[in-house]
């Protein structure tokens, strides 16, 4: 079975400064890995996604991912974070089935001044 | 391209009543989806519809959750008698093809049951 882990539950960042979101999945086979980004009042925006090919992916908002597979990771990072990025951040893992995405528990990203 | 419409946003009822949360979907989409999110834990699959057929509803906390898709467009999720434990935010989703390639989420129905 499928499963993600979002080791942090709450993450505060000052504006200006990198971030890295950690995430690691349980899958037997190649994963499809996403970052959905939850704003107050808002639904999940899909930030980025990565089935294959290389193992950096760019997504919107200046966010990035890297696949690494021997440590079962996708860390989502963005060099320089905007008072605008505070949210809640889903990780979640598919497969190239149509059996529905699971999902972390999500990590909550503060910015302060 | 309208998005994946959900209602209400929120919604508060007493423990016993019943309850029913509408998605609409984008148009053309033929994978439809609920999710459920309690305070603090994972968004949580419920079940998946392909066009009018429930494709997969393992998800379903049990006979209280009746989801029906009607003519393979909009959906409804129906709670009856609701619960104290049923409160969370329900998020629907759609897409065209499969999972693979990512949902496009609704703003979700809070739920509260007092």
């Amino acid at each position: 079975a499928q499963s993600v882990t979002q080791p942090d539950i709450h993450i505060t960042v000052s504006e200006g400064a990198s971030l890295e979101l950690r995430c690691n999945y349980s899958y037997g086979a190649t994963p499809y890995l996403f970052w959905y980004v939850q704003s107050p009042g808002q639904g999940l925006q899909l930030l980025l996604k990565y089935f294959s090919g290389d193992t950096l992916v760019q997504g919107i908002k200046g966010f990035e991912a890297e696949f690494k597979r021997s440590q079962s990771s996708f860390n989502l990072r963005k060099p320089s974070v905007h008072w605008s990025d505070a949210a809640e951040y889903f990780c979640a893992v598919g497969n190239s089935g149509n059996t529905p995405l699971v999902f972390g528990k999500g990590t909550r990203l503060s910015v302060i001044a | 391209e309208a998005g994946v419409t959900q209602f209400p946003s929120h919604s508060v009822i007493e423990k016993g009543q019943t309850v029913t949360l509408r998605c609409d979907p984008i148009s053309g989409h033929d994978n439809l989806y609920w999710y459920r999110r309690v305070m603090g834990k994972e968004i949580k699959f419920l079940l998946h519809f392909v066009k009018e057929s429930k494709q997969d509803e393992s998800g379903m906390p049990n006979n209280r959750f009746l989801a029906e898709r009607t003519g393979g467009t909009y959906s409804t999720l129906k709670v009856q008698p609701a619960e104290l434990e049923d409160s969370g935010v329900y998020f629907c989703a759609s897409s065209q093809g499969t999972s693979a390639y990512g949902y496009t989420f609704g703003s979700g129905t809070r739920l509260t049951v007092v």
